[in-house]
């Protein structure tokens, strides 16, 4: 049961263009979302979050958007650089109750900025 | 400031084997975490502690065992190594429970093969 969802495995982008990554979950419980970004290599390093209670939020050349109805986050990165190439995570949390002390992760969308 | 730090970086293992995958951070965290990812998925908990002394179980902790006796050391144990067990491992602490502004800090990982 994939809670979180990224149904791109792949994008490629120009350089100086927009890059937009999608996520989709389906628990309705999730209270928060984050963007991890990997290297090859490396571990996931924490990119950008968003409140549920939130849709929009900013830093720099990276917005994340929420979509509660539609049960969906993007993340928009403008303008993409070639330093952007790497494996971005969509991850979610729900409130902690028990043994929900966790983040959920989705696949991962292999992000290429060409030049 | 190291972070978190995790060894071996590589091993092989034969099946039936046993060892003991390292991690320490030095950020004074509360809460460290153990994940696995395999290829083409996302990340997936293993273990994870609020805390020296305590310890629960993610979502596939089969085949594992932790434990936390200090703040900085969060070991990962496989007893009686698999293949199926083949996977990265990744490391990672957080201040707080995982949500919102208290983003987890990774390791580089351990890949780890089973043969």
């Amino acid at each position: 049961d994939q809670q979180v969802k990224q149904n791109s495995p792949s994008l490629s982008v120009q350089e100086g263009r927009i890059s937009i990554l999608n996520c989709d979950y389906t628990n309705s419980m999730f209270d928060y979302f984050l963007w991890y970004k990997k290297y090859p290599a490396e571990g996931p390093t924490f990119l950008i979050s968003i409140s549920s209670i939130k849709d929009k939020n900013e830093d720099g050349r990276f917005t994340v958007f929420l979509n509660k109805s539609a049960k969906h986050l993007s993340l928009h990165i403008v303008p993409s650089q070639p330093g952007d190439s790497a494996v971005y995570f969509c991850a979610a949390s729900a409130p902690n109750t028990g043994t929900a002390s966790k983040l959920t992760f989705g696949t991962g969308t292999r992000l290429q900025v060409t030049l | 400031n190291a972070g978190v730090t995790q060894t071996p970086k590589f091993r092989i293992l034969k099946i039936g084997q046993s060892m003991t995958l390292q991690c320490t951070q030095d950020m004074n965290h509360n809460y460290m975490y153990w994940y696995r990812q395999d290829p083409g998925m996302g990340l997936k908990l293993i273990y994870y502690s609020v805390g020296a002394g305590i310890t629960d179980k993610g979502e596939v902790p089969n085949g594992y065992n932790v434990s936390r006796s200090t703040t900085e050391d969060f070991p990962l144990r496989l007893e009686l190594a698999a293949p199926s067990q083949t996977s990265v491992y990744f490391c990672a602490s957080s201040w707080l429970g995982p949500g919102g502004n208290q983003p987890q800090h990774f390791g580089d990982g351990t890949r780890l093969s089973i043969l």
